[in-house]
């Protein structure tokens, strides 16, 4: 079964620090896509930045990156500089073919940034 | 410049009630999916349609149906509401319903079940 796990409920960060959020996955499949997904008090969901997994380069977003480490199947990401309208749920989600493009998600991590 | 739309917003129904909640894309994707948001769960595949006139189950399907109207429109029908189906649902659409293609959400429906 494939599955994603996010082990930090709850995090914070100080406006214009970097905070790394966790994720691991597990999955059989030799090529899969990988995503995060920032949800704001708005609800809206929308797409940070994703990767393959045959990529060894990690994939950049401006302010926001991955460290994607397939053997050890981790995939964080890395928020520099944080801003007040970061403050968000953080899903992790992987893409391994199944279900016709359907993403497994972890449970998120709420992350909130102070002033 | 719409992308995908889901009414309503909110809803309170009683236990045993009916409804459906409606999506519609313009974006011409091909797949569309449904989502149901519960705190400490994530996001949980309900149903989805890889193209018009087709349907599958996802992890949570049980008291709930699809239906593929169109390639724009696919909705989700509660026929006997019950207050386990409390929650936040998402419609969501995909190009080509590949790995690499990101999913383009709708902003959700509060669901209460009382």
């Amino acid at each position: 079964a494939q599955t994603v796990t996010q082990s930090q409920p709850e995090m914070s960060v100080q406006e214009a620090e970097t905070v790394t959020l966790s994720c691991t996955y597990d999955t059989s499949e030799s090529n899969y896509y990988l995503f995060w997904y920032k949800q704001p008090p708005s609800r809206q969901m929308i797409l940070v930045i994703r990767q393959e997994a045959y990529k060894q380069q990690n994939a950049t977003e401006n302010r926001f990156s991955v460290n994607f480490q397939k053997a050890a199947k981790s995939f964080s990401l890395k928020i520099s500089d944080s801003q007040l309208g970061d403050t968000a749920m953080y899903f992790c989600a992987l893409n391994y073919g199944g279900s016709q493009g359907n993403l497994i998600f972890g449970k998120g991590t709420k992350l909130s940034v102070k002033p | 410049n719409a992308g995908v739309t889901q009414t309503p917003k909110f809803q309170v129904l009683k236990t045993g009630q009916s409804m459906t909640l409606q999506c519609a894309q313009d974006m011409n994707h091909n797949s569309m999916y449904w989502y149901r948001q519960d705190p400490g769960m994530g996001l949980r595949l309900i149903y989805y349609s890889a193209s018009e006139g087709t349907t599958d189950k996802g992890e949570v399907p049980n008291g709930y149906n699809v239906s593929r109207l169109n390639k724009r429109e696919f909705s989700l029908r509660l026929e006997s509401a019950a207050p386990s189906q409390t929650s936040v649902y998402f419609c969501a659409t995909s190009k080509l319903g590949i790995m690499n293609s990101p999913l383009h959400f709708g902003n959700g429906t509060r669901l209460t079940v009382t």
